[in-house]
């Protein structure tokens, strides 16, 4: 059993929609959560980061860690084309980061 | 402000080679870490450097190494390459963890390629 399962779609939605991602976890030593955004022969990039169980929003973006499920989520409001890409969760525990599979999403104009 | 970079942003490399990979860490970070993202993966955790030392490993073998400059940058070196070391390899940087979370910071990676 992998540390981190991630579905790895891919999803499809029309722009304005909400997009829903997620991913489960094992490992109870994981402190930090962290959703990164990765297009097409790119580098990850950060998108948000959480620690304490709830919810964090950054503008049309908003994570959601359930501690107790193992359980995290990312929302994104009012898709645009341009959110098309590959987005990983990773989670830390001591100073390396587990990432996901990857969630592929396109955003139809 | 310069991120996270690395050189080369290609390689083609032929079975039993030897790879050195280069990376510059964001101003102002201390940190390096080094992934494996094969096609269609996540990124795999290979090691991380600290003060010229390696402070944590993933689960890798020793074909892979590493090494930190005082200045801070970082290579990997892998030897002995094998057809499944074709992978993108990524560098990102970070500051020393204190009591906080500390962001981890990617460059844009080198895509391996062994022939």
């Amino acid at each position: 059993q992998k540390e981190v399962e991630q579905d790895p779609g891919p999803l499809s939605v029309p722009e304005g929609a909400i997009v829903s991602l997620n991913c489960t976890y094992s490992n109870s030593a994981f402190q930090y959560f962290m959703w990164y955004r990765q297009y097409s022969r790119k580098g990850p990039e950060l998108l948000m980061y959480t620690y304490s169980s709830g919810n964090k929003e950054d503008g049309r973006f908003t994570a959601q860690v359930d501690k107790s499920s193992k359980y995290i989520s990312l929302f994104i409001r009012d898709s645009q084309p341009s959110d098309s890409a590959t987005y990983l969760c990773a989670m830390r525990s001591d100073y390396k980061l587990s990432f996901g599979a990857g969630t592929t999403v396109t955003v139809r104009a | 402000d310069a991120g996270v970079t690395q050189s080369p942003t290609h390689l083609i490399k032929t079975r039993g080679q030897q790879v050195t990979l280069r990376c510059s860490p964001k101003s102002g970070h201390d940190t390096v870490s080094w992934y494996q993202q094969a096609l269609g993966q996540g990124p795999q955790f290979i090691f991380q450097y600290y003060e010229e030392e390696e402070r944590q490993r993933g689960n890798f073998p020793d074909r892979f190494s590493g090494h930190q400059f005082p200045n801070y940058s970082s290579e990997l070196n892998v030897n002995a390459l094998l057809l499944g070391d074709s992978a993108l390899y990524l560098c990102a940087s970070s500051l020393v963890p204190g009591t906080g979370v500390y962001e981890q910071y990617f460059g844009p990676g080198t895509r391996l390629t062994v022939t």
